[in-house]
């Protein structure tokens, strides 16, 4: 069964460093998104991804942060200068549309700001 | 704003028992609603999902929920529950219309199994 694909799976980064988290949608879908759990607390939306470009964003999702897919199959969120509180674990996940299909989340990559 | 409630933060049952886990939602609509699990160290697999239509909604791994408008839940259920089903499980919701389709998850209930 096709999955999306995270990597790494752990980084480790000092604060204030850019850090760029890499993901590999299913093939054949169109919507893209990122999440993010802090330990112990919620899973947070941050941003969705439809045709090139930001189709929603939390308030999470300020400057700092951008995405980007760069070729035709690689998603990335980059994180612009690290800070403390941006550890936590990032999911990345896809859906072939938005209507009534479910999204599809990989394994998250766990970042840690040192 | 809507809201996703998990109210249970820690179950334990024994393997071979029933299991019901509790979800309450607030949305301005019916949203659609999803079950996801987490096993340690492992990602958000989605168990099942509901949309519309028939209200009694069957997942993967012998899960089911229910969803009840007049309730605001969409619990989930299995009959008889094995040992790997320990791991975290998550309700999510999301707005049926058009324009927003972030999900909004609740806080997680994590499943013990005791043999």
């Amino acid at each position: 069964e096709p999955e999306v694909t995270q990597t790494p799976s752990h980084q480790v980064t000092q604060m204030g460093q850019e850090v760029i988290l890499r993901c590999v949608p299913i093939s054949n879908h169109l919507y893209f998104y990122w999440y993010r759990q802090i330990l112990g607390q919620k899973v947070e939306f941050l941003v969705s991804f439809y045709n090139n470009e930001i189709s929603e964003k939390s308030e999470i999702f300020d400057d700092q942060f951008s995405v980007e897919r760069p070729d035709g199959s690689n998603f990335t969120l980059k994180i612009r200068s690290t800070k403390l509180e941006d550890s936590a674990m990032y999911f990345c996940a896809s859906s072939r549309g938005q209507s009534n299909q479910p999204q599809h989340f990989g394994d998250g990559t766990r970042l840690s700001i040192l | 704003a809507q809201s996703v409630t998990q109210p249970d933060i820690h179950i334990t049952v024994s393997e071979g028992a029933s299991l019901e886990l509790r979800c309450n939602y607030s949305y301005g609509a019916t949203p659609y609603l999803f079950w996801y699990v987490q096993s340690p160290g492992q990602g958000l697999q989605l168990l099942l999902k509901y949309f519309s239509g028939d209200t009694l909604v069957q997942g993967i791994k012998g899960f089911e929920a229910e969803f009840k408008r007049s309730q605001s839940s969409f619990n989930l259920r299995k009959p008889s529950v094995h040992w790997s089903d320990a791991a975290e499980y998550f309700c999510a919701g999301r707005y049926s219309g058009a324009g927003s389709y972030q999900l909004t998850f609740g806080k997680g209930t994590k499943l013990s199994v005791i043999p």
